[in-house]
């Protein structure tokens, strides 16, 4: 059965204090690792889809990474606006696509 | 506005009621899924609607059921509520029912509680 885990569960950062979310997969066959940023009370909001290890995006100070047993998502020189929980998510390659989802890192940055 | 609409946005309802959940997709997507998400697991799927027609199941318990009507517009049913049951119900959609490169694009959700 395919597995996400993200790690930490939680970060506390300071203000432009760079920083890095792991997340670990097993999956048999991926077809797509996705990251969403979720804020409370709110959907989680779509962010990147890696397909293939070595793939890399960016948008703003966000860098998500993917290697064949996890993917990163770093972090930089964050800002207050970028707290939130950060989620993960893995695709088979059956054709069907159920996204399965960690559950989360929550992002706490002070100013 | 992600363009996926939820209602009802909060609903309080008491142990063994039913209650019913609506999404709207977004304009040209065709499939529909569900997803719960509780405090201690995670967003966990549900069921996934395409063009209508069931395309795949999750951890669904018994006591739900969904349908997607021809306008597109999707219902999740929850039965014998139990306390366990509260949680936040999303919805998502996407444009295919093969095409997840994208992700998917979710509504606010509907968060349910039970007492």
């Amino acid at each position: 059965e395919d597995q996400v885990t993200q790690s930490p569960e939680a970060l506390r950062l300071q203000e432009g204090e760079s920083s890095s979310l792991n997340c670990s997969y097993t999956v048999s066959g991926l077809r797509g690792l996705f990251w969403y940023r979720q804020d409370p009370g709110k959907g989680p909001e779509f962010l990147f889809t890696l397909y293939s290890a070595g793939e890399e995006k960016e948008k703003e100070r966000l860098k998500a990474t993917l290697t064949k047993k996890e993917s990163f998502l770093h972090i930089t020189a964050p800002k207050p606006e970028d707290s939130a929980t950060y989620l993960c998510a893995v695709q088979e390659g059956t054709g069907f696509q159920k996204l399965v989802f960690g559950t989360g890192t929550r992002l706490l940055v002070s100013p | 506005d992600s363009g996926v609409t939820q209602t009802p946005k909060h609903l309080i309802t008491a142990t063994g009621q039913r209650v019913t959940l609506r999404c709207s997709p977004r304009s040209g997507d065709l499939s529909v899924y569900w997803y719960q998400q509780s405090l201690d697991q995670g967003l966990q799927f549900l069921i996934q609607y395409y063009n209508g027609e069931e395309r795949a199941k999750g951890n669904i318990l018994e006591r739900f059921s969904a349908q997607q009507f021809p306008d597109l517009h999707s219902e999740l049913n929850l039965s014998s509520l139990e306390l366990g049951d509260s949680a936040l119900y999303f919805c998502a959609s996407s444009a295919g029912a093969g095409q997840g490169y994208y992700g998917y694009t979710f509504g606010s959700g509907t968060r349910l509680t039970v007492v």
